[in-house]
């Protein structure tokens, strides 16, 4: 069965400090992946996505997440925090094979930004 | 082009009453789907709609419905809420041409189940 698992359930991280969220999925092959972006009371926002090739891929914000099929990883990276990124973080994946648009979603991880 | 909005964006109903919750997709696009989150289930995937089709169905009772119209508009239909149906209930729409393409979503709408 598809899963993923965000380790963090919370991060607290200085401004202006390194970030990098974790995430690693369970699924038979390669599986599409995302990371969406959830500020208090809103909607999720599309961060990046991997589909195939470059396994690393850049997003919006300044955000980039790095693919490793070998760790069934997909680790979101941000090398300067900024206060506006507080909000909390979703990695999910996406089935290959069959129209489906069905996500699974991890439990995400809420970060919070210290001045 | 504007985004996927939901309609209303809060509501307060009591139990064994239903609700309809309304989404409207990203113009173009063919396929709506539907997410229920709460703090302690996360975020679970409901039904999927295209060309006025479900396509998908997630692990929910039959209180829990939808349908799609010939203009992408979708409804989801809860019928006999109950306490533990409070949540936030995000629609997500897409072009419905290939397989787990970007879904983008909406504001939600929070029911509170009293």
């Amino acid at each position: 069965a598809q899963s993923v698992t965000q380790p963090d359930i919370h991060i607290t991280v200085s401004e202006g400090a390194s970030l990098e969220l974790r995430c690693n999925y369970s699924y038979g092959a390669t599986p599409y992946l995302f990371w969406y972006v959830q500020s208090p009371g809103q909607g999720l926002q599309l961060l990046l996505k991997y589909f195939s090739g470059d396994t690393l891929v850049q997003g919006i914000k300044g955000f980039e997440a790095e693919f490793k099929r070998s760790q069934s990883s997909f680790n979101l990276r941000k090398p300067s925090v900024h206060w506006s990124d507080a909000a909390e973080y979703f990695c999910a994946v996406g089935a290959r094979g069959g129209a489906t648009n069905k996500l699974i979603f991890g439990t995400g991880t809420l970060l919070a930004v210290q001045p | 082009k504007a985004g996927v909005t939901q309609t209303p964006r809060y509501l307060i109903k009591t139990r064994g009453q239903q609700v309809t919750l309304s989404c409207s997709p990203i113009s173009g696009h063919r396929s709506v789907s539907w997410y229920q989150q709460t703090p302690g289930q996360g975020l679970q995937f409901l039904f999927e709609y295209f060309s006025e089709t479900q396509r998908n169905k997630g692990n929910f009772p039959g209180r829990f419905s939808g349908r799609q119209f010939s203009n992408s508009r979708s409804e989801m239909n809860v019928s006999t809420l109950e306490l533990g149906d409070s949540a936030l209930y995000l629609c997500a729409s897409s072009t419905g041409t290939g397989e787990s393409e970007t879904q983008y979503f909406g504001p939600g709408t929070r029911l509170l189940v009293l």
